[in-house]
């Protein structure tokens, strides 16, 4: 089946400083992939859709300049979070829909963001 | 008001027990169903997929929707404890590419042997 490969699975860094975080999907071509936030024991808020070769389309109250999204190929998208601080701090999730292959969107295993 | 309503829970039930989960939903332009199971710390997997009203039926797991009264819900028979985790309704409009999803807030489980 498919599988969206996510990493780093935690990371923790100083306040100031940038984290990226990959999500790869492994046997297909995901011209789509989306970011969501998981607070705990909370529901996954999409952040945004980004879509292989185009600008990623962010959802109202999620700053781009702060979450910058890159999908530069097909099997990979990347979120970058710029001068992290600890309200930043939480779960992030990937998912991809590739482009045949039946429904349902696979997603990664999550990044547990902590910004110290 | 909220587009999908599901209640949080959580839920705790013995093993063997009949599961009942449920979602509410607002947008009647929802046409896509999903429920997803999450463990602690690992990204949501998908259970059920449907599109329209009706069952259907995977192995211990059925997934009901009523579009009429905008209601969904999965039923898991014989649970067991390995089924303990968070579930996750979801719903999208679209079945392309770019039919983004619409969670619930996630029922969390549990079964105790």
């Amino acid at each position: 089946g498919a599988v969206v490969s996510q990493h780093p699975s935690r990371v923790i860094c100083k306040s100031g400083t940038s984290v990226k975080i990959e999500c790869r999907s492994l046997d297909f071509q995901a011209t789509t992939m989306f970011w969501y936030r998981q607070f705990p024991k909370k529901s996954l808020m999409l952040m945004a859709t980004s879509n292989e070769g185009s600008k990623a389309t962010y959802e109202q109250g999620v700053e781009k300049d702060k979450f910058l999204i890159n999908h530069a190929s097909l099997t990979l998208s990347t979120l970058t979070v710029t001068s992290a601080h600890p309200e930043d701090s939480s779960f992030y999730i990937c998912s991809a829909k590739g482009l045949t292959g039946g429904y349902g969107y696979t997603f990664g295993s999550g990044t547990r963001l902590t910004v110290v | 008001q909220k587009e999908v309503e599901q209640d949080p829970g959580p839920l705790s039930v013995p093993e063997g027990a009949i599961v009942s989960l449920n979602c509410t939903y607002s947008n009647s332009a929802f046409q896509y169903f999903m429920w997803y199971r999450q463990y602690s710390r690992k990204g949501p997997e998908l259970l059920m997929y449907t599109y329209s009203s009706g069952n259907k039926e995977d192995g211990r797991f059925t997934a009901q929707v009523d579009k009429s009264s905008k209601y969904i819900s999965l039923f898991i028979r014989d649970s067991q404890p390995s089924d303990s985790a968070t579930y996750l309704c979801a719903m999208s409009v679209s079945g392309t590419s770019y039919g983004k999803l619409t969670f619930g807030q996630g029922t969390i489980l549990t079964v105790h042997p």
